[in-house]
């Protein structure tokens, strides 16, 4: 059970590349999300998805594009990378994002440490 | 909006001693969940404890234990007989449960915590 995987684990791009973040989960979990963690801000919210097909903008969507063809997996896409985007990004995933199962605990991944120059 | 507050950006303890994280946090809302999370220096987030609101006991898990108080909005984390494995960054993470909130965390800004030999 590999849990959530997030590759690659390092990336330096220049600005004006793309490239695509990718996460995946073997735990069949509906809710899947990124954060961007930089230094002094704790984890910040970008983008989420609560099923196959759904997603949604979390608190600093802006510059990063997602899509969810399948339950498994969920990639972050930077389309024009800028120097702002430089940080760390984690994926998590849980088993529902509604609380019939109370306080669903989200399992991150090991994260991608980015770097745009 | 919620907010989060960690007022302790470094803490250290000697191992084998006690210490406690501090976590405020600001919500009108009178259910929802609260976690510490901690962040080893391999960056991955590790579920370390969480408390429902509801509930009036407050959660333990091993040497781990929080005192939550709901009317002060505190959330302290008190980590017991210290190990050297117990040096992370921590984090306090709070989950709404209602309307379109509950599908994110919001994050404090972390607490570094150092475990003296």
């Amino acid at each position: 059970n590999a849990g959530v995987t997030q590759t690659p684990k390092f990336q330096v791009l220049k600005t004006g590349q793309s490239m695509t973040l990718q996460c995946a989960q073997d735990m069949n979990h509906e809710y899947m999300s990124w954060y961007r963690q930089d230094p002094g801000m704790g984890l910040r919210l970008i983008h989420y998805s609560v099923g196959a097909g759904i997603t949604d903008q979390g608190e600093v969507p802006n510059g990063y594009n997602v899509s969810r063809s399948t339950t498994e997996d969920f990639p972050l896409r930077l389309l024009s990378a800028a120097p702002s985007q430089t940080s760390v990004y984690f994926c998590a995933s849980s088993y529902s994002p509604v609380e019939e199962a109370r306080a669903d605990t989200q399992y991150f991944g090991p994260g991608t440490r980015l770097t745009v120059l | 909006a919620q907010t989060v507050t960690q007022s302790q950006p470094e803490m250290s303890v000697q191992e084998a001693e006690t210490v406690t994280l501090s976590c405020t946090y600001d919500t009108s809302e009178s259910d929802y969940y609260l976690f510490w999370y901690k962040q080893p220096p391999s960056r991955q987030m590790i579920l370390v404890i969480r408390q429902e609101a509801y509930k009036q006991q407050n959660a333990t898990e091993n040497r781990f234990s929080v005192n939550f108080q709901k009317a002060a909005k505190s959330f302290s984390l008190k980590i017991s007989d210290s190990q050297l494995g117990d040096a992370a960054m921590y984090f306090c993470a709070y989950r709404s449960l209602s309307g379109g909130s509950n599908y994110k965390l919001t994050f404090g800004k972390g607490t570094l915590l150092t475990v003296n030999p």
